[in-house]
């Protein structure tokens, strides 16, 4: 069946630092991939997507590239903040990623030093 | 944005009591919602479909008979764990498709946790 695997967590990075987190995948045909990201007391919200193979996916300083041939949509930000804490999840889907549940990834939980 | 309640967001209760989550789309209608459930340390598992005006759709392994769902509106499906035993413990989440169906909006969650 289709999986996620996300490394795991937490990370902890001091404010400025580069951050990856890694994501792969397997799945049969060709889904759509998404980052989530939750925060303390809220529900998971789309931080940013990619329908198709090489598409970019880019949201507040966030990006993730779908790689078809290593079939991985790693997460990078280049200069991470306080308030990006949080715990971030890597997720497939088909039909958009709207009409059918999604198989996520474990989260990876991270922590941001100032 | 949508907007998607969960509630509660934390339930202890006693074995073999039972215990519904309420997931209501707040400022739009949802003729479907999905269920998930996350034990510590794992992914987010997809339980059911919810499906207004018809039958859940429940993913293989999950007992239809212990998690009852109910899709009463287009803005409100409960889950009702009956009989709830120790190993229901989880931290359970529901979400609704937005407009087109190309995201989904997700509760904030409610951890159950059952003695």
């Amino acid at each position: 069946g289709d999986s996620v695997t996300q490394m795991e967590g937490p990370v902890t990075l001091s404010e400025e630092a580069f951050l990856t987190i890694n994501c792969t995948y397997t799945a049969t045909g060709y889904p759509s991939l998404f980052w989530y990201v939750q925060y303390p007391g809220e529900g998971l919200q789309l931080l940013l997507k990619a329908t198709k193979a090489d598409d970019k996916g880019s949201n507040k300083g966030f990006e993730a590239t779908y790689r078809k041939e290593t079939t991985s949509f790693h997460l990078e930000k280049g200069s991470v903040q306080v308030s990006d804490s949080a715990v971030y999840f890597c997720a497939l889907g088909f039909s958009g990623g709207g009409a059918d549940g999604l198989t996520f990834g474990k989260g990876t939980h991270l922590i941001i030093q100032p | 944005g949508a907007v998607v309640s969960q509630h509660p967001s934390r339930v202890i209760c006693k074995s073999g009591t039972s215990v519904k989550i309420e997931c209501r789309s707040l400022d739009f209608q949802a003729t479907t919602m999905f269920w998930y459930r996350q034990f510590p340390k794992q992914s987010l598992m997809l339980m059911a479909t919810s499906n207004e005006g018809s039958k859940a759709t429940y993913e293989q392994g999950v007992e239809k008979d212990k998690f009852l769902i109910n899709h009463a509106s287009l803005t409100l499906s409960t889950l009702t764990v009956t009989s709830a035993h120790p190993e229901d413990s989880s931290f359970y989440i529901c979400s609704a498709p937005g407009t087109g169906a190309r995201d989904q909006y997700f509760g904030a969650g409610t951890r159950l946790s059952v003695l």
